[in-house]
């Protein structure tokens, strides 16, 4: 799977939108972008996921550029409960076992009042 | 959606002892579950994947004789710490994987285990 880079830390005021970048220079033409989120002493939160579209639901947005090296996942207005460590992976789609995910060190998102 | 729970929530015991650590998955069956362990301020680290009725593999560096795991069922994985030492507490998370859609593995809320 692509690794990938992501800042340690990042601020956010409440009510704002949070925008947290992940740079996959390495990712191929089938992997997936996945988010994940862990507040913490919590088990991580699926987010969102997209290969080459921008995606939206009820919790965020993902924009993937369109060489794919890189995406953003949108927090339209954060709130305070959002603090979390958010966690960018790539991997290749399919259902056996060997489809893990692998974690980074990911971006410590603090919302602030 | 599809929730995963893990018992007990957290658990406090003695070195040399061992201690078992449930996960199930409670409105839908589980054909892969994962063990994952993670240490204060630190990832997520896999530790073994088990796959229904089948022995778990285990990443390099995890003890198989220590870190005893059993999926019998489609709804329940367990991790048994063997032999537990200081070393081994931890914050340890199961997940499932559903089936065949790709972003189909569910996280359970952890446990924490500290040995004394």
């Amino acid at each position: 799977d692509a690794k990938t880079t992501q800042p340690p830390s990042m601020d956010c005021a409440e009510g704002r939108a949070a925008n947290l970048p992940c740079n996959h220079s390495t990712i191929s033409g089938n992997e997936y972008v996945y988010w994940y989120r862990q507040i913490h002493s919590q088990g991580p939160q699926y987010i969102i996921h997209g290969l080459k579209n921008n995606e939206t639901n009820e919790m965020a947005s993902l924009i993937i550029t369109e060489d794919r090296k890189s995406s953003t996942l949108i927090l339209p207005h954060a709130t305070l409960r959002d603090t979390a460590v958010y966690y960018c992976i790539v991997r290749l789609p399919g259902s056996g076992s060997a489809r893990q995910l692998t974690f980074g060190s990911g971006t410590q998102l603090t919302v602030l009042p | 959606g599809a929730v995963v729970s893990q018992h007990p929530s957290w658990v406090i015991c003695k070195s040399g002892t061992s201690v078992k650590i449930e996960c199930r998955s409670l409105d839908f069956q589980a054909t892969t579950m994962f063990w994952y362990r993670q240490f204060p301020k630190q990832s997520l680290m896999l530790m073994a994947t088990s796959n229904e009725g089948s022995k778990a593999t285990y990443e390099q560096g995890v003890e198989k004789d220590k870190f005893l795991i059993n999926h019998a069922s489609l709804t329940l994985s367990t991790l048994t710490v063997t032999s537990a030492h200081p070393e081994d507490s931890s914050f340890y998370i199961c997940s499932a994987r559903a089936g065949t859609h790709t972003y189909e593995q569910y996280f359970g809320p952890g446990t924490r285990l500290t040995v004394t």
